[in-house]
């Protein structure tokens, strides 16, 4: 059962405009909400986090977006970079675990 | 503290054999989680401890998996018999008691499991 989803595999955008990453999730008893970005034979990085009692949070480059009528949250890249390409994971956290979606492999052309 | 250390990167063992992967949390951090990622999934929860405890395990921790962590420091993932199956990237993650406003989770590099 897969309680957080990211229906988009792969983006690409050009250098220089935004790129827009969307997650969906199904458990409402999520409090919290992260995005991760990972390079091919690494470790998941963090990169920015979101709790459920707020609808924005900003981080230079990056803003994650969290709508929770819709069970939706989504990472904003401005501008987007070449060395923003790698792949991204949304993930939720209730309690004990974290759960994770199964990516967006994202590609900023130069 | 450099962050979340995993040893051995990668393992290479005949279908059958033991291995054993070794984490060692950020210092400061009391959780520490085990999960498992295979090509074009997203991580998936194994097991996590609080402090020396393991608190919970998922039902993908067959009984051929156990895992410890001893004085609540660095954790130890054993896999016992092992099969192709288990073939995966197995990343160790800590981070502090989850709070309202601050739950982020750490990862290691990961070890990367290939059973032939």
């Amino acid at each position: 059962d897969q309680q957080v989803k990211q229906n988009s595999p792969s983006l690409s955008v050009q250098e220089g405009r935004i790129s827009i990453l969307n997650c969906d999730y199904t458990n409402s008893m999520f409090d919290y909400f992260l995005w991760y970005k990972k390079y091919p034979a690494e470790g998941p990085t963090f990169l920015i986090s979101i709790s459920s009692i707020k609808d924005k949070n900003e981080d230079g480059r990056f803003t994650v977006f969290l709508n929770k009528s819709a069970k939706h949250l989504s990472l904003h890249i401005v501008p987007s970079q070449p060395g923003d390409s790698a792949v991204y994971f949304c993930a939720a956290f209730t309690g004990n675990q974290f759960y994770f979606g199964t990516g967006t492999s994202l590609t900023v052309i130069p | 503290d450099t962050g979340v250390s995993q040893n051995p990167r990668h393992k290479i063992t005949k279908r059958g054999q033991n291995v054993t992967f070794r984490c060692d949390p950020i210092s400061e951090h009391n959780r520490l989680y085990w999960y498992r990622q295979t090509l074009g999934q997203g991580p998936e929860f194994l097991t996590y401890f609080q402090n020396e405890a393991q608190l919970e395990k998922s039902r993908l921790l067959s009984d051929r998996f156990s895992a410890e962590r001893p004085k609540g420091s660095f954790s130890t993932l054993e896999i016992q018999r092992t099969e192709q199956g288990d073939s995966a990237m197995y990343l160790c993650a800590s981070s502090l008691d989850p709070g309202v406003l601050s739950t982020e989770a750490f990862f290691g590099q990961g070890t990367r499991l290939t059973v032939v």
